[in-house]
């Protein structure tokens, strides 16, 4: 099992806060990407890092920022939280790989987040 | 557009059976294809990942087919057990960008009762 990990795992807060969703990892890897998944939907990307102060916007990446000051830790940050943002936030790690062959995601468990 | 379709959205089976879920694709330029396990609550898990080159790949009772030809892949479950109960998702990436670029399909899910 991968060793990455996300918390909190349940988030329940109220509209016009700002919350930061942790997630660290302790596999060395560089890549570190963030996704949201709603039921019976595919990912989206949110942000990615390719290493220590790295960071890309992804598909879903405008109400929200990221930081990466070291390479196990990649924190996400909603400013101010709508109930919109309500979803389920995936963390991923991956080595760099051979974009040929391809390297596996490795996941945290995630966080549920309802915004109230 | 870059898309990728899985088949069917669910599907129950009787603990024991067999099954086959599909994954239909359009990406291009295509790099690999991955099958991840997402159980309920938790994040997903890689199954296997096949480049072009490859047309089937095992991962104990999880057999993957790729036919690059027509864009298709199958992800075949042998003796099924109640642990197989989850979502199963397929991934594709592209050959667009240094890094590639991850598609994903929304999932067939599982459910095997015993």
């Amino acid at each position: 099992e991968a060793d990455i990990y996300q918390t909190p795992r349940y988030l329940v807060i109220g509209t016009g806060k700002k919350i930061t969703l942790e997630c660290s990892q302790t596999m060395g890897h560089d890549k570190m990407y963030w996704y949201q998944q709603d039921p019976g939907m595919e990912l989206h990307l949110i942000h990615y890092s390719y290493g220590v102060n790295s960071t890309e916007k992804g598909d879903l990446s405008s109400e929200s920022t990221v930081s990466r000051i070291r390479t196990e830790h990649f924190p996400l940050t909603l400013e101010s939280a709508r109930p919109s943002h309500t979803s389920q936030y995936l963390c991923a790690s991956s080595e760099f790989e051979n974009p040929e062959s391809g390297s596996p995601l490795h996941f945290g468990n995630g966080t549920r987040l309802t915004v109230t | 557009k870059n898309q990728v379709e899985q088949s069917p959205q669910s599907l129950i089976i009787l603990e024991g059976k067999n099954c086959t879920l599909q994954c239909n694709y359009t990406v291009s330029p295509f790099s690999n294809l991955r099958w991840y396990k997402q159980d309920t609550g938790r994040g997903p898990v890689s199954l296997t990942i096949m480049t072009f080159s490859e047309n089937t790949k095992s991962n104990g009772r999880y057999t993957a087919t790729l036919d690059a030809d027509t864009k298709q892949s199958s992800l075949h479950i042998t003796a099924s057990q109640l642990s197989d109960s989850a979502s199963y998702i397929c991934v594709v990436s592209d050959r667009g960008s240094t890094l590639g670029r991850l598609y994903f399909g929304r999932g067939t899910q599982l459910t095997v009762w015993p």
